[in-house]
């Protein structure tokens, strides 16, 4: 079965503060993804990648980068944590047009 | 626009009888269509996917999906609802503007299956 771990379940972080989410797959899969989900909003795509060292922006990339040093890790950075960052955050990886997702990181900015 | 809509925030049913979960699509060229199912608190698990053949797809713990091209459409069914079926499903369409599994995601639905 393809794993997908995230770094924290839940985590709680002031304004300001620079935030890591870290996502690691156990499949060798090229393509890896962020979202957040909002009540309402489903599924925003943050950003992608799809190879080591490869990003693309997805729909709603302000406030976040990413780094993808190896193929298996993918990570989420809030450069300067807002309160509109509050949300949950998942993380996939994919083959076979089919995406396998983690369990999910849910961010409370105070 | 690439875009998949949801109608149905919430749909209730009873155990035992017939459910569906709406989602219609639009897309450039042929769509590839998923379904994925999130329980609380929780990530998402794939149910199943159409990517071409057989109009009626089969996918995980009883549920199936039926592509019909002529209305955009690719609803999620199953022949009986149970309790444990209670959870938010989302549809999905890949994106057909990148060579790689990017999706769209449609809103969700939350079903509610009544003892």
């Amino acid at each position: 079965d393809v794993k997908v771990t995230q770094s924290s379940r839940y985590l709680v972080k002031r304004t300001g503060e620079k935030v890591f989410l870290e996502c690691v797959q156990d499949m060798d899969h090229e393509n890896m993804f962020w979202y957040r989900q909002d009540p309402g909003l489903g599924l925003r795509l943050i950003y992608f990648s799809y190879d080591v060292k490869m990003k693309e922006k997805g729909d709603i990339p302000e406030g976040y980068s990413v780094s993808r040093e190896k193929k298996e890790r993918f990570s989420l950075i809030l450069e300067s944590a807002s309160t509109n960052q509050t949300s949950m955050y998942l993380c996939a990886s994919s083959f076979d047009e089919t995406q396998y997702f983690g369990p999910g990181t849910r961010l409370l900015v105070l | 626009a690439q875009s998949v809509a949801q109608p149905e925030d919430q749909v209730n049913v009873a155990e035992g009888n017939p459910l569906t979960v709406k989602c219609t699509y639009s897309v450039s060229g042929n769509p590839y269509l998923f379904w994925y199912v999130q329980y609380p608190n929780r990530g998402l698990q794939f149910l199943l996917k159409y990517i071409t053949g057989d109009n009626l797809v089969k996918g995980s713990y009883g549920f199936e999906a039926e592509f019909n091209k002529s209305q955009t459409s690719f609803h999620l069914k199953k022949p009986s609802a149970l309790v444990s079926d209670s959870a938010l499903y989302f549809c999905a369409v890949r994106d057909p503007r990148y060579n790689t599994d990017k999706l769209i995601f449609g809103t969700g639905t939350r079903l509610q299956v009544f003892p």
